[in-house]
């Protein structure tokens, strides 16, 4: 059981390059979830999605789309990257319940935007 | 707006000790109040969760402490060993939420 993964684990982009940022998981959880962290600063939600073809914006969802066209997978795109989204990117999945109180997370991925 | 805050972003204790980890919460609905520890290079990891309806909740090792007179949260790490070295976040939620909010978090250090 991989449990999530995510792809990349490191990235370094320049400014206005795209990407897309791979999050899975084999624990057929309904709930995926997308942050992103800034030094000294607690977990800010950017995406998420509740079930197979839905996606809901958080906290700081500008600058980013997602989407979830299969269960076990939830991408993050950046169509455009900027300085201000160098972060440290979570991916998480959780079952589905209200509310998600027990969220399983992968192990980040380290954006840079030069 | 409402948020999930932290009295002392670093806190140092000897091992062996007990360690108080503390939580300020601002939103009084909040029905759910989680905590996650996250390891150096790793992503955070669920600890232990109570609900708003019950003022202490066990776990191994680990107690959490609900004051909702005072909005305030603990966790408290009995017997603290040099693995319990990670970053403490509080987290909140509604039940009627399929997300939660989290707070800035609290780093904890081991003295040997």
């Amino acid at each position: 059981n991989a449990g999530v993964t995510q792809t990349p684990k490191f990235r370094v982009l320049k400014t206005g390059q795209s990407m897309t940022l791979l999050c899975a998981q084999d624990m057929n959880h309904e709930y995926m979830y997308w942050y992103r962290q800034d030094p000294g600063m607690g977990l800010r939600l950017i995406h998420y999605s509740v079930g197979e073809g839905t996606t809901a914006k958080g906290e700081v969802p500008d600058g980013y789309n997602v989407s979830r066209l299969k269960k076990q997978n939830f991408l993050l795109g950046l169509e455009s990257a900027a300085p201000s989204q160098t972060s440290v990117y979570f991916c998480a999945s959780s079952y589905s319940g209200f509310p998600p109180v027990r969220q399983y997370f992968g192990p980040g991925t380290r954006l840079t935007v030069l | 707006g409402e948020s999930v805050g932290l009295h002392l972003p670093t806190l140092s204790v000897q091992e062996g000790d007990n360690s108080i980890i503390n939580c300020a919460y601002s939103n009084s609905a909040s029905d759910y109040f989680i905590w996650y520890k996250q390891e150096s290079g790793k992503g955070p990891q669920f600890i232990i969760d109570i609900r708003s309806n019950m003022d202490k909740r066990q776990g191994q090792r680990v107690t959490v402490l609900l004051n909702k007179t005072v909005k305030h949260l603990s966790l408290q790490i009995a017997a603290t060993q040099p693995g319990d070295s990670a970053v403490y976040f509080c987290a909140e939620a509604y039940s009627s939420a399929s997300k939660i909010i989290f707070g800035s978090g609290t780093r904890l250090s081991i003295r040997p």
